[in-house]
């Protein structure tokens, strides 16, 4: 296992448009999470699935984003209608409970 | 309301220099897990340690050691004998340990390591 996995690594969108991230956590880890970050600041809590529930939602993750973890694997990141200010990093993380939490690559997105 | 604080937003050293790195955090929970990651110009989060708020034992693992101070709720930093590939952005973290969902982050330290 190669750590956590985030597609695409880049991703530049006009806005308005959908974009989908994906996360391939480390297997048998039983959590994931999502962050977000801009420039300059540190991750920004987003949201977290233990197995495939959604357990919590932070009030930065709008109606216009959403995510789901089918089956408890991989997760997706859905921004519909993206604004300007979406352009961030997104980060995805998994940990087995109560362990350290190990970070992806993170997607990085723009939207012109 | 957690809140983590590096007052450092960036600092340059010269090769083979220490340097500390602080860190600030606040918490109303009484169990609490405290973290170090380094992201490299790569932009991956690399795990470096987490410590539990019932262990303030100072912890060493080659270059890198944490001072965890309970008393000033403070969580610092230190790398001896800095080398160039240190050079990175350093961030403190929180997470409360029952709960073990979301870590909060603080701003990061640029860390500049001049040869």
């Amino acid at each position: 296992d190669t750590g956590v996995s985030q597609n695409p690594r880049h991703k530049i969108t006009k806005r308005g448009q959908n974009v989908t991230f994906r996360c391939d956590p480390i297997s048998e880890h039983n959590r994931l999470y999502w962050y977000r970050q801009t420039l300059g600041q540190g991750p920004e809590f987003l949201t977290y699935f233990q197995n495939e529930a959604q357990l919590e939602k932070s009030r930065l993750l709008s109606d216009r984003f959403s995510a789901e973890r089918p089956k408890g694997s991989f997760s997706t990141l859905e921004i519909q209608r993206t604004e300007q200010g979406d352009s961030a990093m997104y980060l995805c993380a998994s940990s087995y409970t109560n362990t350290e939490a190990f970070f992806g690559q993170g997607t990085r997105l723009t939207v012109v | 309301a957690q809140k983590v604080t590096q007052a450092q937003t960036e600092i340059s050293v010269v090769e083979k220099e220490d340097v500390t790195l602080d860190c600030v955090y606040e918490t109303r929970d009484t169990t609490y897990y405290l973290f170090w990651y380094k992201q490299p110009p790569s932009g991956e989060l690399v795990f470096l340690i987490r410590r539990n708020s019932f262990d303030e034992q100072n912890e060493i693992s080659g270059r890198y050691s944490w001072n965890f101070q309970k008393s000033t709720s403070s969580f610092n930093f230190t790398i001896t004998a800095s080398q160039v590939v240190d050079s990175a952005v350093y961030f403190c973290a929180l997470s409360d340990m029952n709960r073990d969902d979301k870590i909060i982050f603080g701003k990061g330290t640029r860390l500049h390591i001049l040869p």
